[in-house]
């Protein structure tokens, strides 16, 4: 079945530091692929996303690049701060079975000053 | 704005009676899902379904029941809770347009069986 893989957390950080959350996935299909944030005590929101291979998803200085080779979505941005603190979870959507969609377990990031 | 409600927002119930979380949305989607958050496990789904009275189950829907008899309301049923249901539970719907694929969620209803 379908899976997504993503880096073990916590993830702790100074501001200003770079950030690398390592995605992985496993799909029969040809998925989109989605990176969410999660803030304390809030519902995900989506943070950026990509709907095929080579795609780059951009959003708030986070960026992540559809890699079809290495059945990988990797999430980066160059300098976080503490506001970036959140959980953070990587998914795939497929456009056949009612658009379920498959998450990772989240990765917890906390920045600090 | 998805324009998602999720009630009630925090529940505090007893192993063994009959618990019911309620999703409303305003947007008029056909997709709707509900999932659970745990520690270490991420989002799991429930339950979805893809339009009034179509419902399908997800991977971890022993113990609970949905129902669907209008497009924008979506119930989650625990007949008889257990401590194990202790969770987070969402509510999503599924975006389409522009936003096909991306799932919209609510705010989260907690929910705590003693």
């Amino acid at each position: 079945g379908d899976s997504v893989t993503q880096m073990e957390g916590p993830v702790t950080l100074s501001e200003e530091a770079f950030l690398t959350i390592n995605c992985t996935y496993t799909a029969t299909g040809y998925p989109s692929l989605f990176w969410y944030v999660q803030y304390p005590g809030e519902g995900l929101q989506l943070l950026l996303k990509a709907t095929k291979a080579d795609d780059k998803g951009s959003n708030k200085g986070f960026e992540a690049t559809y890699r079809k080779e290495t059945t990988s979505f990797h999430l980066e941005k160059g300098s976080v701060q503490v506001s970036d603190s959140a959980v953070y979870f990587c998914a795939l959507g497929l456009n056949t079975n009612a658009g379920k969609s498959t998450f990772g377990d989240g990765t917890t990031l906390t920045v600090k000053p | 704005d998805a324009g998602i409600t999720q009630s009630p927002r925090h529940k505090v119930t007893e192993t063994g009676t009959p618990v019911t979380l309620r999703c409303h949305q305003t947007e008029n989607h056909r997709y709707m899902y509900w999932y659970r958050q745990d520690p270490g496990h991420g989002l799991r789904l429930i339950h979805y379904s893809y339009g009034v009275k179509d419902t399908d189950k997800g991977e971890v829907s022993d113990g609970y029941s949905v129902s669907r008899s209008k497009t924008e309301d979506f119930l989650l049923t625990l007949e008889s809770a257990t401590s194990s249901q202790t969770s987070v539970y969402f509510c999503a719907i599924k975006g389409g347009g522009a936003d096909a694929g991306e799932l919209f969620f609510g705010e989260g209803s907690r929910l705590t069986v003693l």
